[in-house]
């Protein structure tokens, strides 16, 4: 089955930098990469998704970037504001069903 | 705009206790889905229902049953609760079947105590 690895678990930058997180996977047959920000007692809200027959995808101040040869994909944001402040999960895709999420990376935004 | 509502949100049990947690979303989705959430460890699926009158185990089903009362409606059932249950249970509802197929659209969770 899928395997993600999520890295950093935490991260922390100032207001106006960029936060990048980088997510690994195990099954070359994954297709789907979608990311996930999770907000202080709230459920998770996609943010971005990108499909295997794209490199690179961007919405604004977020932008995703996938590698399929090396089996890694990434969360680019750039111009940090406090309310990117969340947790934020990684998955990849197997299948269309079989979905595997990384164990998350908290960012933190300090103004 | 309800979305997906989950209750209740907090629940303290006893080991042994039965319990079921309710969901219903008001999107018309077909596929709903039923994750708890560990520290460290992500979103983890429990049971997924790609469609009315169907149910199919995820990656970790033990200890758990579901129903998918209607479209709208998909609850999940501890028949004896454990302490390895502790957890955040979110649902989710996708327009198509499948996780992989598009967004999922989750609840606020509910958050479960088993002593």
């Amino acid at each position: 089955g899928e395997n993600v690895e999520q890295h950093p678990s935490t991260l922390s930058v100032q207001e106006g930098d960029s936060a990048v997180i980088k997510c690994t996977y195990s099954d070359s047959a994954s297709n789907y990469f979608p990311w996930y920000k999770q907000e202080l007692g709230k459920g998770p809200q996609l943010i971005i998704d990108i499909r295997s027959n794209v490199g690179e995808k961007k919405d604004q101040r977020i932008a995703v970037t996938l590698n399929k040869t090396a089996k890694h994909f990434s969360l680019h944001i750039t111009e940090t504001q406090p309310e990117d402040s969340a947790v934020y999960f990684c998955a990849a895709t197997y299948n269309n069903n079989d979905m595997r999420f990384g164990a998350g990376t908290r960012l933190t935004v300090k103004p | 705009n309800a979305g997906v509502t989950q209750t209740p949100k907090f629940q303290v049990l006893k080991t042994g206790q039965s319990m079921t947690l309710q969901c219903a979303q008001d999107m018309n989705h077909n596929s709903m889905y039923w994750y708890r959430q560990d520290p460290g460890m992500g979103l983890r699926l429990i049971y997924y229902s790609a469609s009315e009158g169907t149910t199919d185990k995820g990656e970790v089903p033990n200890g758990y049953n579901v129903s998918r009362l209607n479209k709208r409606e998909f609850s999940l059932r501890l028949e004896s609760a454990a302490p390895s249950q502790t957890s955040v249970y979110f649902c989710a509802s996708s327009e198509r079947a499948g996780q992989g197929t598009g967004e999922l659209f989750f609840g606020e969770g509910s958050r479960l105590t088993v002593l």
